[in-house]
């Protein structure tokens, strides 16, 4: 009985870096989301999969960053060139309903800091 | 102006006390849902109502679609109730989030 799993739990940077979080999301759950928590905010949506497939990237920042679920299961949110903007916890949350609308787990979260 | 607004942001209450949470929304939504987050992370979802009323043992959400707001309660509040509550609105196929309110419940 696992629940939402991500790794690493925290991450320190140098700016200019590339980063690759992971997601393990509860097993055979369709739906995934990606979110970014600012220091002292809400979370922000960044994107969703449906299996494997990105259905909404609106809500990432910049074409620096990147995510996928090529099997549908596992997904990794990569950042490129890392900026001191992009410092924050990302949160990654799984459904087992394709339209959002059921409870999403929510991992414990990737802390990044990029100096 | 935020599409989800939150009240208060900071909230401090003594061992007891009965605790409201206000929600506001500008954006139509399909449902609402109310989390808990904990120092280090992690979130768990309480809630998720479209209508009406729900409780959960001393949690109590309601949620008036008309006037776009929900309110979360806590009766007999508890220290371990110490935590950051969010609001979050489901509109399309994302969550949209408020800033959260900072829960402290003093013995």
């Amino acid at each position: 009985g696992a629940g939402v799993s991500q790794s690493p739990r925290y991450k320190v940077a140098k700016r200019g870096q590339d980063v690759a979080l992971r997601c393990d999301p509860i097993s055979g759950h369709v739906s995934l989301f990606w979110y970014q928590q600012a220091l002292g905010q809400g979370p922000e949506f960044l994107t969703y999969f449906q299996n494997e497939a990105q259905l909404d990237k609106s809500g990432l920042p910049s074409d620096r960053f990147f995510a996928e679920r090529p099997e549908g299961s596992v997904s990794t949110l990569k950042i490129q060139r890392t900026q001191q903007e992009d410092s924050a916890v990302y949160l990654c949350a799984s459904s087992s309903d394709r339209t959002g609308l059921k409870t999403q787990y929510f991992g414990p979260g990737t802390r990044l800091l990029v100096l | 102006k935020n599409e989800v607004e939150q009240s208060p942001q900071n909230l401090t209450a003594q061992e007891g006390e009965f605790i409201t949470i206000n929600c506001s929304y500008s954006v139509g939504i399909s449902a609402l849902h109310w989390l808990q987050q904990h120092p280090g992370g992690g979130i768990v979802s309480l809630f998720m109502l479209s209508s009406g009323k729900k409780k959960h043992g001393r949690l109590i959400a309601t949620i008036n679609i008309q006037e776009k707001h929900s309110s979360l309660h806590i009766t007999a509040s508890h220290p371990r109730d110490s935590a950051v509550y969010i609001c979050a609105v489901v509109s399309g196929s994302r969550l949209t989030f408020g800033e959260g309110t900072q829960l402290t419940v003093n013995p």
